[in-house]
């Protein structure tokens, strides 16, 4: 296993596009997560799955955000009309439950660029 | 709301000489802390929590609830210790975490 993967690994688009990213957990990880890291921040939790459900958002996450993870294993991250602001990396992290310390093992995040 | 405040955005030490990065935390409760790393061109990765209450790489890092803090020492520094430091809080019983800002750490020969 080569641990979390994300595609793309960079993202420039124009404002107004939508842009859909991906995250595969690494094997047999029931919990992902997504953040959102901009520039001079540390990263800022959006949301996480447990599984296929969706167990909690940030109120960060707008309206324009949607994240899925239909099947419980990879998961998809949109914007819909990106913003200016939404430039920035996303990162998703993965993590099993059934460990007694559940450390989030992340991966190396899509950075994105909206002109 | 909890909030996680790294005070130095850079670190800048020689070779030999001990680090100190700080960490203080507001949270009301008990909370888990973590330091992670991300060295040049790799990705985020824990480095130690305060749980584990172990030494990784020459580092430790003790809570102190009444400081509320939980900075991170090293006595003698390695040019290989170079990266960017993010301290960490996670509420017990929650599993997302919240970050500082962080700390680069830059060791000189």
């Amino acid at each position: 296993d080569t641990g979390v993967s994300q595609d793309p690994r960079h993202k420039i688009t124009k404002r107004g596009q939508n842009v859909t990213f991906r995250c595969d957990p690494i094997s047999e990880h029931n919990r992902l997560y997504w953040y959102r890291q901009t520039l001079g921040q540390g990263p800022e939790f959006l949301t996480y799955f447990q599984n296929e459900a969706q167990l909690e958002k940030s109120r960060l996450l707008s309206d324009r955000f949607s994240a899925e993870r239909p099947k419980g294993s990879f998961s998809t991250l949109e914007i819909q009309r990106t913003e200016q602001g939404d430039s920035a990396m996303y990162l998703c992290a993965s993590s099993d439950l059934r460990t007694e310390q559940e450390t989030q093992y992340f991966g190396p995040g899509t950075r994105l660029l909206v002109l | 709301a909890q909030r996680v405040t790294q005070p130095e955005k850079l670190l800048s030490v020689f070779k030999g000489a001990p680090v100190e990065l700080k960490c203080n935390y507001s949270y009301s409760g008990s909370p888990e802390l973590f330091w992670y790393v991300q060295y040049s061109r790799q990705r985020l990765q824990l480095l130690l929590r305060h749980i584990s209450r172990e030494s990784i790489k020459g580092f430790t890092a003790d809570l102190n609830k009444g400081e509320t803090s939980f900075h991170l020492k090293k006595p003698f520094a390695q040019e290989e210790d170079s990266a960017m430091y993010y301290c960490a809080l996670k509420v017990l019983g929650y599993s997302t975490l919240t970050f500082g800002k962080g700390t680069m750490l830059l060791v000189s020969p």
